[in-house]
């Protein structure tokens, strides 16, 4: 029963194209994320969703556009592709996005889906 | 700007003995600090977590210490197993617009278990 899902796993296409990866949370968590891990192996925030509402927003090309449908889905679309997007994404969700009562709010991460842009 | 380091990109270590995997940090408003263990094709997974106000955490086999004044915290697993075998990321939580925060990862460390 997989709590973070993402779809598909595997995405290759050419530059310039338009792709989506879909995520879905069965957690019931508030809290929805996308991170980026470029070849570096550094794992990076994107966006954070809270209730559907955007929270975070880092430095991330116009071309990357999150919708949050409902709490449970957070998807990325990526318009134009880039060779520099080559990348694997990981949806991740939690309860809430702040520290409570001091205590961290553990963030449960998706399998990934390794984009490559040819 | 990397803000967490993990400097070691392997460590290998035999079945049974202390695995210590370290991280460095740069930044003094980080509020918590964790350790997320990866499997290949999987997502990360939390494994132990530790306030900045506390020095050590302990979980069973895993123990987290935390040296504020170094800007310094590590890992320790024992008895290490084959299974431990994994990438370990160092993160660390800061405020990012009002009482929301993020994590910034280290780059991980691939731990190897022999048996």
């Amino acid at each position: 029963d997989t709590a973070v899902s993402q779809t598909p796993k595997y995405l290759v296409t050419q530059m310039g194209n338009d792709k989506s990866i879909k995520c879905e949370q069965n957690l019931g968590h508030d809290t929805m994320y996308w991170y980026k891990q470029d070849s570096k192996k550094f794992l990076k925030i994107m966006f954070s969703y809270n209730n559907k509402e955007l929270i975070i927003n880092e430095t991330v090309p116009n071309r990357f556009s999150p919708k949050s449908p409902d709490k449970a889905h957070l998807n990325l679309h990526i318009n134009s592709l880039e060779l520099g997007d080559s990348a694997v994404y990981f949806c991740a969700s939690s309860q809430e996005p702040r520290i409570l009562f001091g205590s961290y709010n553990e963030q449960f991460f998706g399998p990934g889906t390794r984009l490559t842009v040819l | 700007d990397q803000q967490v380091k993990q400097n070691s990109p392997s460590l290998s270590v035999q079945e049974g003995r202390i695995s210590i995997l370290n991280c460095d940090y740069t930044n003094s408003m980080f509020d918590y600090f964790l350790w997320y263990k990866k499997y290949p094709a999987e997502g990360p997974t939390f494994l132990i977590s530790i306030s900045s106000i506390k020095d050590k955490n302990e979980d069973g086999r895993f123990t987290v210490f935390l040296n504020k004044s170094a800007k310094h915290l590590s890992l320790h697993i024992v008895p290490s197993q084959p299974g431990d075998s994994a990438v370990y990321f160092c993160a660390a939580t800061v405020r990012s617009g009002g009482s929301n925060y993020k994590l910034t990862f280290g780059k991980g460390t691939l731990l190897t278990v022999n048996p």
